[in-house]
């Protein structure tokens, strides 16, 4: 079956470090990749997407991600968190022309001291 | 306006009760999910309806009961519930589902608590 993995299940940085967080996820065909970020007490929101074209989309509030097709990786990056950026990070994957299905990592609790 | 919106924000319900979440988006997405999420986990998929028809049941138990009545609406028809169904109920919208080159908006969920 699909899967998602995310390598990080708590990530503590202080403001102004450099965040990286990884997702893996296993399917060999066309794959669809999410970024979505939820803030505590707040809805899932899109961070960034990718669906084709160059590996390397940014989104939102500074983040960036890199498809790497080869690892089967879509690492989310940026270069300095602020405290406002703590909340739940997942990364999803859909399965091209599977209906839309939507599969998430596990998630990744980010807390960014001041 | 990228809005899905969810009522009620929360709900408290014993096992024997019948409740109705629901779930709205007037962007002409066609395109729309109903999500189930427990605490500190990721959002589960349920149910998917594309054009108002049912495309996706993910194996969900009987006592969740979706409806689609129009391009915009959404509801979760529940009875008869088990303490574990407790969870954040989330709805989210797409243009479509044909590719799954879509983007998900979500709303921001109804707490659901059974006793």
């Amino acid at each position: 079956a699909q899967s998602v993995s995310q390598h990080n299940h708590h990530v503590i940085l202080s403001e102004a470090a450099s965040l990286e967080l990884g997702c893996n996820y296993s399917y060999g065909g066309t794959v669809n990749l999410f970024w979505y970020v939820q803030y505590p007490g707040q809805h899932l929101q899109l961070l960034l997407k990718y669906f084709s074209g160059d590996p390397l989309v940014k989104g939102i509030k500074g983040f960036e991600a890199e498809f790497i097709k080869s690892k089967f990786s879509f690492n989310l990056r940026k270069p300095s968190v602020q405290w406002s950026d703590t909340a739940e990070y997942f990364c999803a994957v859909v399965i091209y022309n599977q209906g839309g299905k939507l599969i998430f990592g596990q998630g990744t609790e980010l807390s960014v001291k001041p | 306006d990228t809005e899905v919106t969810q009522t009620p924000k929360h709900l408290v319900m014993g096992m024997t009760n019948k409740k109705s979440l629901k779930c709205e988006q007037h962007m002409g997405h066609r395109a729309m999910y109903w999500y189930k999420q427990k605490a500190k986990k990721p959002p589960e998929l349920m149910f998917v309806y594309s054009y108002e028809k049912l495309s996706i049941n993910e194996s969900v138990p009987s006592r969740f009961s979706p409806e689609c009545p129009n391009s915009s609406l959404l509801n979760l028809h529940l009875h008869a519930l088990q303490p574990e169904d407790s969870a954040l109920y989330l709805c989210a919208s797409s243009q479509a589902v044909a590719s799954g080159q879509e983007t998900q908006y979500f709303g921001p969920g109804t707490r659901l608590l059974v006793l």
